[in-house]
């Protein structure tokens, strides 16, 4: 089962604009993962970020975590169609529980040219 | 460096029959993971194993085994399959088994069920 949602689902903006995906979590966590993923292809690690950060930045992405809300969001700025893919966010891969990572939805961005 | 290999690339099988998946991890990783991706269900994890033992299992049916030999590279054995099977699966390397840093996918096998 997926550990939460993802919002929105499906993302649709033109080149140049930001982007803002919101990813809901329900169990405490020790780090938050976000990942790409292009047209069914492999997933790419994008950022990393723990529960004791509240923000964390990796060139145009930005990434924040509220552990009260149990939310995480990533924010693309100034985005290009190369950026056109679905992005997950992923909790788990901890030493105790091992790489058991467990995913999101995933909200599907599309970039206008 | 190479990155995470998957072969094949996609399949197609009838229903019944049973599959057999490869992934060969970075070099030096030791810890192997895979994942079934399904329109439907979503990114679910399947099992994980790291120096040729299973660590972890996720919720899927016996049908669905693995294996680690001693060079990491991992293999998973889907038997009597079902059209519910059809799905991409991917699998991911890391260094250390559950240290908390990101995964290393492979581009995944596309299998397909008639």
């Amino acid at each position: 089962s997926q550990q939460g949602e993802e919002d929105p689902q499906a993302l649709s903006i033109q080149e140049g604009e930001n982007a803002t995906m919101n990813c809901s979590y329900k169990t405490s966590i020790n780090n938050l993962q976000w990942y790409r993923q292009n047209s069914g292809r492999g997933l790419v690690h994008l950022i990393l970020i723990r529960s004791n950060e509240r923000e964390k930045h990796s060139g145009r992405l930005r990434v924040t975590l509220d552990t009260s809300k149990k939310s995480s969001s990533l924010l693309i700025t100034a985005s290009r169609a190369a950026d056109t893919a679905s992005y997950f966010c992923a909790t788990g891969g901890e030493e105790t529980s091992g790489s058991r990572l467990t995913f999101g939805e995933g909200t599907q961005l599309t970039v206008n040219p | 460096k190479a990155g995470v290999t998957q072969t094949p690339r996609y399949l197609i099988k009838t229903r019944g029959q049973q599959v057999t998946l490869s992934c060969s991890p970075i070099s030096g990783h030791r810890s192997v993971s895979w994942y079934q991706q399904t329109p439907g269900q979503g990114l679910q994890f399947l099992f994980e194993y790291f120096s040729e033992t299973q660590r972890n299992k996720g919720n899927f049916p016996g049908r669905f085994s693995g294996r680690q030999f001693s060079n990491s590279r991992s293999e998973m054995n889907v038997s009597t399959l079902e059209l519910g099977d059809s799905a991409l699966y991917l699998c991911a390397s890391s260094f250390v088994a559950g240290l908390s840093y990101g995964y290393t996918f492979g581009s995944g096998t596309r299998l397909t069920v008639v």
